[in-house]
Order: C-alpha cells, then structure tokens, then sequence
C-alpha cells in the first residue's frame, strides 16, 4: 500500500542549530514534493517544491533534498530560530491530473531559545 | 489566508442533519480542493475539483458531496453528519502556474454531536 512516514515525534532542538526533517514515502512515484509549514489553528503555508529531477533546492534558511533512489526527501531548517517552531508537512504530488497531493502526517518542531 | 475563506469557521451539529461547508476564493484559481485533518491521519483529500462542473472523488469521499457551480465557490456537503466526520475541514486551491503550491484556508471545526 501507499504509504507516507514522517517522525511523529518531536524534534527539540537549541536555537542556533539545523533542524533535519525526514520524509519517506512507499508505492509512489511522485512527480514532485512539497513541504509546507502549519501552527495550531491555522491551515498549512506552502514553503518549498521540488520536483522528481531536482536534488536539492534552497529558500533562505531552507533547503530540501529529494532521492528518488532512496524514496526520501530531508528537509532542513538552519540557524533555526524560536519563530520556527511549527509542524512541518510534506506532500507528494503525482502526475496524475488535478495536482492531487497525499500528505505525511507531518513533524512537530521546537526550537527552544 | 488571503484571496480564500472558509465559512463557518466553527459548527456543532447532530448526527443525522446535513450540513453545508464553504469555501470561496478570490483568485481564480482552477483546482479546489477539500481535505480533512485529524489526529493519527494528517490530511486526508475528500473531493477536488479542476473547474466549474467538473468534480471527482478523493480518499475518504464516503458520506460526502461536493459541488461547483461558479469558479469562486466549492461547496462540502455532509448529507446525514456522523460523529465519525468530527474533524477540522481544509480548503485549498492551487494555480499551476505557481509550481503546484496549495493555498488553505483557515479551516472549518466541526463537531457532530
């Protein structure tokens, strides 16, 4: 079966230091990943893309990997920083019509001063 | 979130009465999709819809219907509420010209009682 695994543990992390997220995935082949940013009470904010040919892309203290090989993408938030304690959601689309996405079940981030 | 709003943003219904959530977009975007969201499950697609009239089914689109009759509006409709449907209900829409990237809602809370 299809499947989406993110660490439905906590990360607790010191401010200052990169926070690494982990995402892996079963049965797909994904035309592309998404990650997207979510705090309590609101919808989830879309952060970064990447598609099946692309090894890594970067936003500012962003950066995503993506190993088709390996059915994984790493999601990494340096000098991380109080502000982006969060829950962070990856989402794979395929290339099915109607840019459907399945969602992981997403990774609680705290970044303690 | 801006250029998308769901309404109501809470309700408390009774099991067995039908119950009508919205979600209007102000940005012409193409796709709309509902999800819900709940513990243990992160975000499930109910129905999506790739323009006017023109619907299909998601995952979990047991118990519900969708319908679209103007570019700006998606209806979710539960016929017969069952304390199975408490959740929180995400709309999104997404423009491809964009990269594929969702934009949600704020999120409807609904509880059947």
């Amino acid at each position: 079966s299809q499947k989406i695994e993110q660490n439905s543990e906590a990360l607790n992390i010191q401010e200052g230091k990169t926070a690494t997220l982990t995402c892996n995935y079963t049965n797909y082949s994904p035309a592309y990943l998404q990650w997207y940013r979510q705090d309590p009470g609101r919808g989830p904010v879309f952060l970064l893309l990447i598609r099946e040919n692309e090894k890594e892309k970067r936003k500012e203290r962003l950066k995503v990997t993506f190993d088709t090989t390996l059915k994984q993408s790493l999601f990494h938030i340096t000098a991380s920083q109080p502000a982006d304690s969060a829950t962070y959601l990856c989402a794979l689309g395929q290339k099915a019509a109607g840019n459907k996405l399945t969602f992981g079940g997403g990774t609680r981030v705290l970044v303690k001063p | 979130d801006a250029g998308i709003t769901q309404s109501p943003r809470h309700k408390v219904t009774e099991t067995g009465t039908p119950v009508t959530l919205r979600c209007h977009q102000t940005e012409n975007h193409r796709y709309m999709y509902w999800y819900r969201q709940d513990p243990g499950h992160g975000l499930r697609l109910i129905h999506y819809s790739y323009g006017v009239k023109d619907t299909d089914k998601g995952e979990v689109s047991d118990g519900y219907s969708v319908s679209r009759s103007k570019t700006e509006d998606f209806l979710l409709t539960l016929e017969s509420a069952t304390s199975s449907q408490t959740s929180v209900y995400f709309c999104a829409i997404s423009d491809e010209g964009r990269g594929y990237g969702y934009t949600f809602g704020s999120g409807t809370r609904l509880t059947v009682v």
